[in-house]
């Protein structure tokens, strides 16, 4: 399984818009990129996963270039409620384990 | 979305006691996944329970600490046995499923929070 790379935390600030990005060198061709949230007391949910260049959903973006030896989520104008812990995972596709990062500590700040 | 319910949400245990979390999907699944976070820390993968077989661990994990039952595809329970203070740690319980993008995401319940004094 691919070992991922990431920041430890970031601050932001509400309005602004936040990008965070994963290492992972090692990727596998058939690897999916996934990023998933976790708020204090809850379970991790999924924000977002590519393969390759850009996807984009209703809460954010995730950028991955052509080696796609990084990837990078885009959280647009975020707010007080996008303080959370970001992980960003490389697994296959399918029904595999997925093994979590130290994740980055996102905070927002009025 | 697939809805887990896990029981207990918390607990506090005694050392050298044992305590059974359950964990119930609203949907058949055929892989669960039960995942360990300690306080301020990432997850950490303890074993994969599969329905009709037993369950895989990961490494630094033991059956024997950590039994899991998986007698059907919507339930499974994980045993925290022989408790020192160190297995102080949210348990979370975990299955795929699809989202409105085709993806296969990890769906997690709640966790149960356990505190071993």
């Amino acid at each position: 399984l691919a070992k991922t790379t990431q920041p430890i935390s970031m601050d932001s600030y509400e309005g602004q818009e936040v990008n965070i990005t994963c290492s992972h060198n090692n990727i596998a061709t058939n690897d999916y990129i996934t990023w998933y949230q976790q708020f204090p007391s809850q379970g991790p949910r999924f924000i977002i996963q590519g393969y390759k260049t850009k996807v984009t959903n209703e809460v954010a973006s995730l950028f991955i270039p052509a080696d796609r030896k990084s990837s990078t989520l885009s959280l647009p104008r975020v707010s007080l409620s996008d303080t959370a812990v970001y992980y960003c995972l490389v697994a296959l596709g399918g029904y595999n384990k997925l093994i979590f990062g130290a994740g980055t500590r996102l905070a927002v700040h009025p | 979305s697939a809805v887990i319910s896990q029981k207990p949400s918390r607990d506090i245990c005694q050392r050298g006691t044992s305590l059974t979390i359950q964990c119930q999907v609203d949907s058949q699944v055929t892989m669960m996944f039960w995942y360990r976070q300690q306080p301020g820390q990432s997850l950490t993968l303890i074993a994969t329970a599969n329905q009709g077989s037993e369950a895989t661990y990961e490494s630094g994990f033991v059956i024997d600490k950590f039994p899991i039952s998986r007698p059907n595809l919507t339930f499974s329970t994980l045993t925290v046995s022989n408790m020192s203070p160190e297995d102080s740690s949210i348990y979370l319980c975990s299955v795929y499923e699809s989202d409105v993008s085709g993806a296969n995401v990890l769906t997690f319940g709640a966790g149960s929070r356990l505190t071993v004094l």
